[in-house]
């Protein structure tokens, strides 16, 4: 089993739409959780960080982590064109510890 | 701008060349990374330097070999590649303790 699976899409939603993104992970000793964000011909940027368990909301994005279940989400609310990128969860146990990355899923947002 | 700088963004090279891969950060971060990207495949880590040392090598081939001359500066050394080898090869940084590291734009790599 990966450590960290992610569905790589693509997936296509209308403008305005909630746009649901997820990641299961293996390793029940990860603690921080991270999205990224890459738009194409670009390097990725950190969009949200979580510590442990729970939600965190940072505007149109709220980050979910569900540590009994080993799965994250993270959801757009109000999505625009704008947030076409591809978008990668990131894990790992410690702060200092190397970040496992998912493969990425590729969001398209149709206007 | 993240703050990190990679060049060249492209990068064509044949299998009997040696190139290298620059990458610069001004951000004042004690740490710097090599990243592989490929397609339909997570970020591979490939190198981590911290305070200038090498702390990780991720069983990543000799032909790939980095340098860290300071804080600043991080390089990658190419020689005799082989097509599997093209990717985009990203840098990134961060301050050791902290919440996120930074990439760069990365270096498309190809070999023919």
């Amino acid at each position: 089993q990966k450590e960290v699976e992610q569905d790589p899409g693509p997936l296509s939603v209308p403008e305005g739409a909630i746009v649901s993104l997820n990641c299961t992970y293996s390793n029940s000793a990860f603690q921080y959780f991270m999205w990224y964000r890459q738009y194409s011909r670009k390097g990725p940027e950190l969009l949200m960080y979580t510590y442990s368990s729970g939600n965190k909301e940072d505007g149109r994005f709220t980050a979910q982590v569900d540590k009994s279940s080993k799965y994250i989400s993270l959801f757009i609310r109000d999505s625009q064109p704008s947030d076409s990128a591809t978008y990668l969860c990131a894990m790992n146990e410690n702060r200092d510890d190397k970040i496992i990355f998912g493969k990425g899923t590729r969001l398209h947002i149709l206007p | 701008e993240t703050g990190v700088t990679q060049t060249p963004r492209h990068l064509v090279m044949g299998m009997t060349n040696k190139k290298s891969l620059k990458c610069e950060q001004h951000l004042g971060h004690n740490a710097m990374y090599w990243y592989k990207q490929s397609a339909k495949k997570p970020l591979e880590l490939m190198f981590v330097y911290s305070l200038e040392e090498r702390v990780e090598n991720n069983s990543v081939p000799s032909r790939f070999s980095p340098e860290c001359p300071n804080s600043s500066h991080l390089f990658l050394h190419l020689h005799t590649l082989q097509p599997e080898d093209s990717a985009l090869y990203l840098c990134a940084s961060s301050q050791l303790g902290g919440t996120e590291a930074f990439f760069g734009q990365g270096t498309r790599l190809t070999v023919v």
